[in-house]
């Protein structure tokens, strides 16, 4: 079956300095790489995804882009802010696999004044 | 428009007993799917539903089931739970019947004495 790989595990970062999270992925057939953002207490919300049909992806200050050659893909947050401060999860998936997602281990950011 | 709604929100049982937890969808939703999060393990997909029928399962014992009704509700049930079955069970609901945006309840936190 599909395994997702996901690093750091924690990051730390600077208001206004920019964050990359990384994600391998095993299975050739995942076509469907979304990230998901979860805040204390809550469930996750997702916040950007990607198809395997492009190659970058861009909303505001996050985007998120694609290998499938290496089968890595990574998310970027530029400017950081203290509400961007929360666990972040990859996950990948596949077209005929229903709504079956692999995730990540979850990256901890933390955005410090 | 109301979220996803899981009952109960907190829980505490003893090894051997058995649980159910509820799941109401975003009206309309007609796919649920159920995750387990652990703080070592991540979300790891348990099951998916869609119009009543059982579309994916995950890598879980038989311990762990699930059904959904006509109204897209869904309920999840593990029977003689363990100490390792403590988690946060998190329910999802997309409208589409493949790989599309799920939205999450902020789950049901089961303790396992």
């Amino acid at each position: 079956g599909e395994n997702v790989e996901q690093h750091p595990s924690t990051l730390s970062v600077q208001e206004g300095d920019s964050a990359v999270i990384k994600c391998t992925y095993s299975d050739s057939a995942s076509n469907y790489f979304p990230w998901y953002k979860q805040e204390l207490g809550k469930g996750p919300q997702l916040i950007i995804d990607i198809r395997s049909n492009v190659g970058e992806k861009k909303d505001q200050r996050i985007a998120v882009t694609l290998n499938k050659t290496a089968k890595h893909f990574s998310l970027h947050i530029t400017e950081t802010q203290p509400e961007d401060s929360a666990v972040y999860f990859c996950a990948a998936g596949y077209t005929g696999g229903g709504n079956k997602l692999t995730f990540g281990t979850g990256t901890q950011l933390k955005v410090e004044l | 428009k109301a979220g996803v709604t899981q009952t109960p929100r907190y829980l505490i049982k003893t090894r051997g007993q058995q649980v159910t937890l509820s799941c109401s969808p975003i009206s309309g939703h007609r796919s649920v799917s159920w995750y387990q999060q652990t703080p070592g393990q991540g979300l790891q997909f348990l099951f998916e539903y869609f119009s009543e029928t059982q579309r994916n399962k995950g890598n879980f014992p038989g311990r762990f089931s699930g059904r959904q009704f006509s109204n897209s509700r869904s309920e999840m049930n593990v029977s003689t739970l363990e100490l390792g079955d403590s988690a946060l069970y998190l329910c999802a609901s997309t409208i589409t019947g493949n790989t599309g945006e799920l939205f999450f309840g902020e789950g049901s936190r089961l303790t396992v004495l």
